[in-house]
């Protein structure tokens, strides 16, 4: 049972938006600690794809978005590509647990 | 470019030690800290430590607190995990990260690719 709760899996198909909600608590997001975001492809290491809530490293495409409101936080894809299949993880820190927390990951899925 | 490698993964029985490295290059490592992170077969990521960029402040999850120890060498640019009484839930892929500070805690901007830690008797 993760911290920080993802959906397990999205789909849509080229072209499309999609949307990955992360839901924390008053301990963690809520709190005012930031979300951030990873890319993970399949077996590969997590790459960094939004860092500070809403903010892309150099690099990653404008498709890429993100947003955060009270004890959540979301990722947008938009223009949905083959290649953005992959799992996708939320990070943040909770002041419970005084360390860094991650969603359980979310499948996304490419029709 | 920032590389982080790391080494020393294989398998181990229960209640036995090891220690992984993860070797630093194309970044002043010395201002850094630096993370831990793991990911068990098929599931999700789970922070392990962290430890601040002289070592002088170390914290670690829960899960592992007590068994394992975060250590650096900022003359080689290394970074250590040493991992004793190891258990079978333990069995992961083990990152090292890079940390940046930012309000209050840190994201990761690069990892490894990884060493696979197998507890089995």
């Amino acid at each position: 049972q993760s911290v920080l709760t993802q959906p397990p899996s999205v789909s849509g198909a080229p072209g499309q938006r999609v949307t990955i909600s992360c839901t924390g608590s008053s301990s963690n997001i809520g709190a005012g600690y930031d979300v951030h975001w990873y890319q993970q492809l399949p077996g590969t290491a997590p790459k960094l794809l939004i860092f500070g809530n809403s903010n892309r490293p150099s690099g990653v495409p404008d498709r890429f978005s993100g947003s955060k409101s009270g004890t959540s936080a979301s990722l947008a894809i938009t223009g949905l590509q083959d290649e953005d299949e992959a799992d996708y993880y939320c990070q943040s820190y909770d002041s419970s647990l005084s360390g860094s927390v991650f969603g359980g990951g979310t499948k996304l899925t490419v029709l | 470019q920032v590389q982080l490698v790391e080494s020393g993964g294989g398998v181990v029985q229960p209640g036995r030690s090891l220690r992984l490295s993860c070797a630093a290059s194309g970044l002043t490592f010395r201002s850094h800290g630096m993370h831990w992170v793991r990911q068990a077969p098929g599931k999700g990521l789970e922070w392990v430590a962290v430890i601040s960029n002289d070592g002088s402040n170390k914290n670690y999850a829960d899960s592992v607190k007590g068994r394992f120890t975060i250590s650096r060498d900022n003359s080689k640019n290394t970074l250590y995990l040493q991992m004793n009484s190891l258990r079978a839930e333990d069995t992961a892929i083990y990152y090292c990260a890079k940390g940046v500070y930012s309000n209050g805690w840190f994201y990761f901007d690069y990892w490894g690719q990884g060493t696979l830690v197998t507890v089995s008797s």
